[in-house]
């Protein structure tokens, strides 16, 4: 079955620690996001990337990294930086353009907490 | 900067009623697309309804509908007939043509009561 797996389900991060969240895909999809939900802050971008070895900041990029070497791998890295990383963190991908009945697919997210 | 704001931070309907939540986004794009996911307590993301902005008639799935006010930058989502499966975070969200970049309100919880 196609889809996009997100793993662990639950991360917990200590202090100084970095961590990185996994998200696959097997959609053949070019473009990858990822996702923060905090209560009430609904769904803020970190990172999205539209093709191999390119990607570009969202809206709270600060304390993130990520890499895209694999089309079907979009792994997301919280660092020591990001000082307030506990949230459920959702991976997507998505085909784009019109006459392609665009929508994004989600991972079933990681909930990241600190010890 | 784009932005998507869902004014409603929860709402409540009774069962087989209509209830409609409303979007507003900020953009200087002519070309863009509005979409409605919806996040049960499961928090699966699940796509409800699509919208494209070329595209002047409003779009339907079933029991859903939107009210798509271009020039408003007003794209409101109308659920008839509400079942107890409805209940859930509906999320507007917004991309422009020329990006890739997809960007979510808020979020509008809702209750359906019995």
């Amino acid at each position: 079955d196609g889809g996009i797996t997100q793993s662990p389900k639950y991360l917990f991060r200590k202090e100084g620690q970095n961590v990185t969240l996994s998200c696959e895909q097997n959609l053949n999809h070019d473009a990858m996001y990822w996702y923060r939900q905090d209560p009430g802050q609904g769904l803020r971008l970190i990172y999205y990337s539209q093709i191999v070895n390119d990607f570009q900041k969202g809206d709270i990029a600060e304390g993130y990294s990520v890499s895209r070497e694999k089309k079907e791998s979009f792994p997301l890295t919280v660092t020591s930086a990001q000082k307030n990383p506990t949230a459920f963190y959702l991976c997507a991908s998505s085909i784009l353009g019109r006459g392609t009945n665009e929508k994004l697919f989600f991972g079933s997210g990681t909930q990241l907490s600190v010890l | 900067a784009q932005t998507v704001t869902q004014s409603q931070p929860e709402m409540s309907v009774q069962e087989a009623e209509t209830v409609t939540l409303s979007c507003t986004y900020d953009t200087s794009e002519s070309d863009y697309y509005l979409f409605w996911y919806k996040q049960p307590p499961s928090r699966q993301m699940i796509l409800v309804i699509r919208q494209e902005a070329y595209k002047q008639q409003n779009a339907t799935e079933n029991r859903f509908s939107v009210n798509f006010q271009k020039a408003a930058k007003s794209f409101s989502l109308k659920i008839s007939d509400s079942q107890l499966g409805d209940a859930a975070m509906y999320f507007c969200a917004y991309r422009p043509n020329r990006d890739d970049k997809i960007i979510f309100g808020k979020g509008t919880r809702l209750h359906i009561l019995p």
